[in-house]
């Protein structure tokens, strides 16, 4: 089945900075590839998504890569700001059509 | 846009008891339902997969008679955690998705359960 690896586990960065989360996955039949912030409590909040026919994606300060031969994406945040801190989860969709999640990052943003 | 209601958001039980945890599709019938597990610091794991109408997919490792899916409509899934146990304590979140949207993933708000 689908595996997900997800790295950093953590990441700190300042205000303003960016920061960048990596993800592989296993399955090259897997074509679609969200990411989730979650906030303490809360379920996840779709942030953004590729699917497998493109390469990048932009959404305002957040984008996100996929390169298919490698198996990997990435999310990219930039001019993060306080309120950008969760924890993110990158997902792949499995063959059963299930999300596969990555173990998530804690980013922490600092004033 | 697509929202699922999941009820109740927090519940406290006694070991041994049962607790019913709902998800609701409110403006799109969800043809699949995932149940997932989330353990404190740690990612969501599928429990399984409810097509409406049919029984439940479960993961590996994860015990059918204990935890009850029922997807009986198109706009309700169940998760009934069964005997519960202090090890059962965890946020339970569903996830529905519609057919006809391919990779439309909906995400209940979750579940902490807690069992004393």
């Amino acid at each position: 089945g689908e595996n997900v690896e997800q790295h950093p586990s953590t990441l700190s960065v300042q205000e303003g900075d960016s920061a960048v989360i990596k993800c592989t996955y296993s399955d090259s039949a897997s074509n679609y590839f969200p990411w989730y912030k979650q906030e303490l409590g809360k379920g996840p909040q779709l942030i953004i998504d590729i699917r497998s026919n493109v390469g990048e994606k932009k959404d305002q300060r957040i984008a996100v890569t996929l390169n298919k031969t490698a198996k990997h994406f990435s999310l990219h945040i930039t001019e993060t700001q306080p309120e950008d801190s969760a924890v993110y989860f990158c997902a792949a969709a499995g063959s059963q059509g299930n999300l596969i999640f990555g173990k998530g990052t804690k980013l922490s943003v600092k004033p | 846009g697509a929202v699922v209601s999941q009820h109740p958001s927090r519940v406290i039980c006694k070991s041994g008891t049962s607790v019913k945890i709902e998800c609701r599709s409110l403006d799109f019938q969800a043809t699949t339902m995932f149940w997932y597990r989330q353990f404190p610091k740690q990612s969501l794991m599928l429990m399984a997969t409810s097509n409406e109408g049919s029984k439940a997919t479960y993961e590996q490792g994860v015990e059918k008679d204990k935890f009850l899916i029922n997807h009986a409509s198109l706009t309700l899934s169940t998760l009934t955690v069964t005997s519960a146990h202090p090890e059962d304590s965890s946020f339970y979140i569903c996830s529905a998705r519609e057919n006809t949207a391919l990779y439309g993933y909906t995400f209940g708000s979750g579940t902490r359960l807690t069992v004393v």
